[in-house]
């Protein structure tokens, strides 16, 4: 079956530096989003993308969906202490209708 | 509060006991999703409901596990002869339909089985 995998588990920076995670699928994507769950929280959508070698941006978070749809990144430039959280991707393949989550990255920012 | 509403938000029960759990969605979305995080993952899905129609069922969901959505508003989700495997934070989640995939969660349910 579909499979969605996320690098790295765990990130600790300090508050300034920049952060990324990676999410790689083993099949094709229709579309991805990114999601955000902060400690004791539930999963909050943040942005969806589904075109090949999509770039979206929200204030200092970047998107990317790969050429090929099979992967996706997020980078956070500048972190601050309310990045804090664990951004999971979810993955969706043409007329499917569940998405498929990686287990996410988990960010903790140093002040 | 217009958004995903879950119930109850904490239960424990002992091994072999029956639980169900129930989710509102929002009120327009034609999709509902049920979803179990335990620590450390992600969300995996269990089952998805157009209208009032389960279109898919997790392969991984043991027959102890039912859902229904009979009006195609609420939702329930019933576990049998609860195992302590069983024990993780059983999420919901609605969107407005097919093409449109933002799924708004709700707090979810967390069940500690004994």
């Amino acid at each position: 079956g579909q499979q969605v995998m996320q690098i790295p588990q765990y990130q600790h920076v300090q508050e300034g530096e920049d952060f990324t995670t990676y999410c790689n699928s083993s099949t094709t994507l229709s579309n991805i989003q990114w999601y955000k769950q902060r400690p004791g929280g539930h999963p909050v959508f943040l942005i969806q993308l589904v075109k090949s070698g999509e770039v979206k941006k929200q204030k200092r978070l970047t998107f990317q969906f790969g050429e090929a749809k099979k992967n996706s990144s997020l980078h956070i430039t500048a972190t601050q202490t309310t990045d804090v959280g664990t951004y999971f991707c979810a993955g969706q393949v043409a007329n499917a209708g569940k998405s498929t989550f990686g287990d996410g990255t988990t960010l903790t920012v140093k002040p | 509060d217009t958004g995903v509403s879950q119930n109850p938000r904490h239960k424990i029960t002992k091994r072999g006991q029956n639980v169900t759990f129930r989710c509102d969605p929002i009120s327009e979305h034609n999709r509902l999703y049920w979803y179990r995080q335990t620590l450390g993952q992600g969300p995996e899905f269990l089952t998805y409901f157009q209208n009032e129609a389960q279109l898919e069922k997790s392969r991984l969901l043991s027959d102890r596990f039912s859902a229904e959505r009979p009006k195609g508003s609420f939702s329930t989700l019933e576990i049998q002869r609860t195992e302590q495997g069983d024990s993780a934070m059983y999420l919901c989640a609605s969107s407005l339909g097919p093409g449109l995939q933002t799924q708004y969660f709700g707090p979810g349910t967390r069940l500690l089985v004994l």
